[in-house]
């Protein structure tokens, strides 16, 4: 079982926004950046999100990422087929001084 | 542009031992911390273990540490991970990735496309 907890999945029909939540401790999410990945079937992932809410060039803009105390959030907005993939929120934790993992979120566009 | 690619990865007998390597290309490979993670089958990502650049800051996961050893080696440009005292549950396809940042605000920006190792009798 993962320290970082996300919904096991999600789904939303085309042009739907959709989020993904991410809760944490005061010793991960509580006192560190968190990041988020894409991982589509049979590839590597890749990111989405890093630094809470900074987008790597490439990544559209209708994915965003927030945070709030312990607990962050991916939002994707205007829903496209090609989103249908799992996602990762991932953060350093100060008491195992090691990285993170949530268990992964798989999103299914109707 | 950035290419990682691993390779060591196959079947082992549990107990057994095996290496990993991630060559690297494209970048400076000295000036980025690299990361190994793994994914068993039909799972989730495990963060394994981080070297820095300089390889004067390393950290395991528990559940490899004692047992797996990363280092990296700057005039081959190679990222290595020696696996030891291996047990079923390492079984998974293990990634290297570039990472941005510290080891605590980092991020991996690059990945490479996996090695399976299998721990099976």
């Amino acid at each position: 079982q993962s320290v970082l907890t996300q919904p096991p999945s999600a789904s939303g029909t085309p042009g739907q926004r959709v989020t993904i939540s991410c809760s944490g401790s005061s010793s991960n999410i509580g006192s560190n950046t968190i990041n988020w990945y894409q991982q589509l079937p049979g590839t590597a992932p890749k990111v989405l999100i890093y630094s809470n809410n900074q987008r790597p060039s490439g990544v559209p803009d209708r994915f965003s990422g927030s945070k709030s105390g312990t607990s962050a959030s991916l939002a994707i907005s205007g829903l496209q087929s090609e989103d249908e993939a799992d996602y990762y929120c991932a953060a350093w934790d100060d008491s195992l001084n090691g990285r993170l993992f949530g268990g992964g979120t798989k999103l299914t566009v109707l | 542009e950035v290419q990682l690619v691993e390779s060591g990865g196959g079947l082992v007998q549990p107990g057994g031992s095996l290496r990993l390597s991630c060559a690297a290309s494209g970048f400076t490979f000295s000036s980025f911390s690299m990361n190994w993670v793994r994914q068993a089958p039909q799972k989730g990502l495990e963060w394994v273990s981080y070297i820095s650049g300089g390889s004067g800051t390393i950290y395991y996961a528990d559940s490899v540490k004692g047992r797996f050893t990363i280092s990296r080696d700057s005039a081959k440009n190679s990222l290595y991970l020696q696996m030891n005292s291996l047990r079923a549950e390492d079984t998974a396809v293990y990634f290297c990735a570039r990472v941005r940042g510290s080891s605590s605000s980092g991020w991996q920006d690059y990945w490479g496309q996996g090695t399976l190792v299998t721990v099976s009798s």
